[in-house]
């Protein structure tokens, strides 16, 4: 069966510090990957989505990035956080077509 | 292009009550149509699913049916419980017109009181 993994499931971090998530996905090939963002009390904001090795697909302008270094492998960059940033942030997976999405236990990040 | 609106909550509701969470969808191909749950600190999990008009989706008690007429997918639950405090989302997946991504509603906060 397949399996998604996201760490750290929380993190504090001050201003202007570098952020990294990770999620990486068990049990299956060739997933889409996707990483929304949710802040308290809202819905879910799509930030990238890779449909393969190497490719990022970027949907909200701003001081993220993502990257796709291994198949089943997504993670999440930030050169220097905003205060802004702060939010629970989610990991998914589909098959080749987006269909029924999966998703991660998610990371609770707190910018101070 | 496609999107998914949900009536505005919070709902609060007793014990053993019964539950609509209203969901609409505009889509300009036949998309199938989902509802994800999340609870606390966790999540999204998918509930229920409906791929084509007429489909009832149900698990745990839950149930929902695609009208393509009124293009609506309402949630529906009997009788809640306290364990079904959570968010809602309503999502759509066209995958002749947004092949790599799927659209969730707003979500719906459910309370629970005994």
């Amino acid at each position: 069966s397949q399996t998604i993994h996201q760490w750290p499931a929380t993190l504090v971090q001050p201003v202007g510090s570098p952020l990294s998530l990770e999620c990486t996905v068990e049990g299956t090939s060739n997933p889409n990957l996707y990483w929304y963002r949710q802040a308290a009390g809202r819905g879910l904001q799509l930030l990238f989505y890779s449909v393969g090795i190497g490719q990022i697909s970027s949907e909200v302008p701003q001081n993220l990035s993502a990257s796709r270094p291994q198949d089943r492998q997504f993670i999440l960059s930030s050169k220097k956080l905003l205060l802004s940033d702060s939010g629970f942030y989610l990991c998914a997976w589909s098959g080749r077509r987006a269909y029924e999405q999966y998703f991660g236990p998610g990371t609770r990040l707190t910018v101070t | 292009g496609n999107s998914v609106t949900q009536m505005e909550g919070p709902v609060t509701l007793s014990e053993e009550a019964f539950l609509t969470i209203n969901c609409t969808y505009t889509a300009t191909g036949y998309p199938s149509l989902f509802w994800y749950v999340q609870y606390p600190g966790e999540g999204l999990q998918l509930l229920l699913k409906a791929t084509k008009a007429d489909d009832k989706g149900s698990n745990k008690g839950f149930e929902a049916t695609y009208r393509k007429e009124t293009t609506s997918f309402h949630l529906e639950k009997g009788s809640v419980q306290v364990s079904d405090s959570a968010v809602y989302f309503c999502a759509l997946s066209d995958l002749q017109t947004s092949y790599d991504k799927v659209i969730f509603g707003p979500g719906t906060s459910l309370s629970v009181i005994p």
